[in-house]
């Protein structure tokens, strides 16, 4: 069956680290997204990618960087790691615009201390 | 703009009580509207959603209508159990901004035996 995966699950790391956050889909997608998910804020849109080689900025990109190199994978990177970046991250992917639902990773659980 | 409000919770309702979510929308043009489920520990997943204006979505007893008049969404269940205990996000998405999700804050909802 096809899914969408994030690694780590969880993850602590220190600030001013560099950290790299996974996230690989078999649904053949070309529509991927990262969110991250604080209390009293939802879900917050961060990159969004349309297709290879195309990345976006969303409502909160500032201090995140994505790359697209092929249709599974948009790997999220904090360049500098921050503790207002602690939060859990959503990667999603739909299959086009519109009416099309995303379909959502498990999640992963960032504590920068 | 585009936006989404929900009720703020949580929401604490006995099994078999009546369940309503208020959801109402800010957008311009014709949004496709969603309503998400994340149980503890999971991504968000698809529960019901609705394309144009009073189309009904419905999902294991959920339902929703799209009301244009007075710009909602709400989400209605008659007989609650306690496996429905989840955190719902009303969403909408427009063509007007790509695939974009536009998220609500999310409402916590605890039924009890």
């Amino acid at each position: 069956d096809a899914e969408i995966t994030q690694s780590p699950r969880h993850k602590i790391t220190e600030t001013g680290r560099q950290v790299t956050l996974a996230c690989h889909q078999t649904w053949n997608h070309n529509n991927m997204f990262w969110y991250r998910q604080d209390l009293g804020h939802g879900l917050r849109l961060i990159h969004y990618s349309y297709g290879v080689q195309d990345t976006n900025k969303g409502e909160v990109s500032d201090g995140y960087s994505v790359s697209r190199s092929n249709t599974e994978d948009l790997p999220l990177t904090l360049e500098s790691a921050a503790s207002s970046q602690t939060s859990v991250y959503f990667c999603a992917s739909s299959e086009g615009t519109g009416v099309y639902e995303q379909y959502f990773g498990p999640g992963t659980r960032l504590t920068v201390t | 703009g585009n936006s989404v409000t929900q009720m703020e919770g949580p929401v604490t309702l006995s099994e078999e009580a009546f369940l309503t979510i208020n959801c109402t929308y800010t957008a311009t043009g014709y949004p496709s509207l969603f309503w998400y489920v994340q149980y503890p520990g999971e991504g968000l997943q698809l529960l019901l959603k609705a394309t144009k204006a009073d189309d009904k979505g419905s999902n294991k007893g959920f339902e929703a209508t799209y009301r244009k008049e007075t710009t909602s969404f709400h989400l209605e269940k008659g007989s609650v159990q306690v496996s429905d205990s989840a955190v719902y996000f009303c969403a909408l998405t427009n063509s007007n901004t790509g695939n974009q999700f536009y998220f609500g804050t999310g409402t916590s909802l605890t039924v009890i035996p």
